[in-house]
């Protein structure tokens, strides 16, 4: 069965440190997709990055990166010289991509990320 | 309009209410969900709709009944729910082949 861990509950930091989010996943699966997503106070779910599991490449996106390590399963999100507007709960989720209609997404618990200003 | 666009909003029923909650993209995809999110739990899918034909129920009680007209609109119909059915109730779609799913706001339910 697929599971996601992220071990992280809750974070505090200060503005403008760095901050990084765990994420480790199972699977049996060889193919496989792995997303972020970013839920603020709205309340709105926010995709951030989706990675195949044949891309081991890490990303970077502005002030956000991601790491990628199949040999430890994890997918681990960076955001660097943090700001008040990063703080959400933030999600890692795996998905099979043989089942066509997303049923099998599994959501990680989530990271509570508080930015102080 | 653009997105997902879920309302309510914020609905508070009580527990012989029957009320419904409505969902639209406007992303030109083809599957719509709904998930459930409690406090201090984890999203929890409850139904999957591809081509406006259920696709997926992950053992959803009766008391919710979804209705998928065509592939732009999902609906949930409630009907005497219980105070432990209170929680974020949020719609998704995506497009088959690409399988990220995009969020609407959610509606948040309370159940007295």
């Amino acid at each position: 069965a697929q599971k996601v861990t992220q071990a992280q509950t809750e974070i505090s930091v200060v503005e403008k440190e760095d901050v990084t989010l765990d994420c480790v996943y199972e699977t049996r699966d060889t193919t496989y997709y792995l997303f972020w997503y970013k839920q603020p106070p709205s309340g709105e779910l926010v995709f951030l990055i989706r990675r195949n599991s044949f891309d081991e490449q890490n990303e970077i996106s502005g002030r956000y990166s991601w790491n990628f390590q199949k040999s430890t399963s994890s997918f681990n999100f960076t955001i660097t010289a943090s700001q008040v507007v990063d703080s959400a709960v933030y999600f890692c989720a795996l998905s099979d991509p043989r089942y066509n209609y997303g049923q099998n997404f599994v959501f990680g618990p989530g990271t509570r990320l508080s930015v102080l200003p | 309009e653009t997105g997902v666009t879920q309302t309510p909003r914020h609905l508070v029923m009580g527990m012989t209410n029957k009320k419904s909650l409505k969902c639209e993209q406007h992303l030109g995809h083809n599957a719509m969900y709904w998930y459930k999110q409690s406090a201090k739990k984890p999203l929890e899918l409850m139904f999957v709709y591809s081509l406006e034909e259920r696709v997926e129920n992950n053992s959803v009680p009766s008391r919710f009944s979804p209705e998928c007209p065509n592939s732009s609109h999902l609906f949930l119909h409630l009907h005497t729910l219980q105070p432990e059915d209170s929680a974020l109730y949020l719609c998704a779609s995506s497009h088959l082949a690409y399988n990220e799913q995009f969020f609407g706001p959610g509606t948040r339910l309370t159940v007295l």
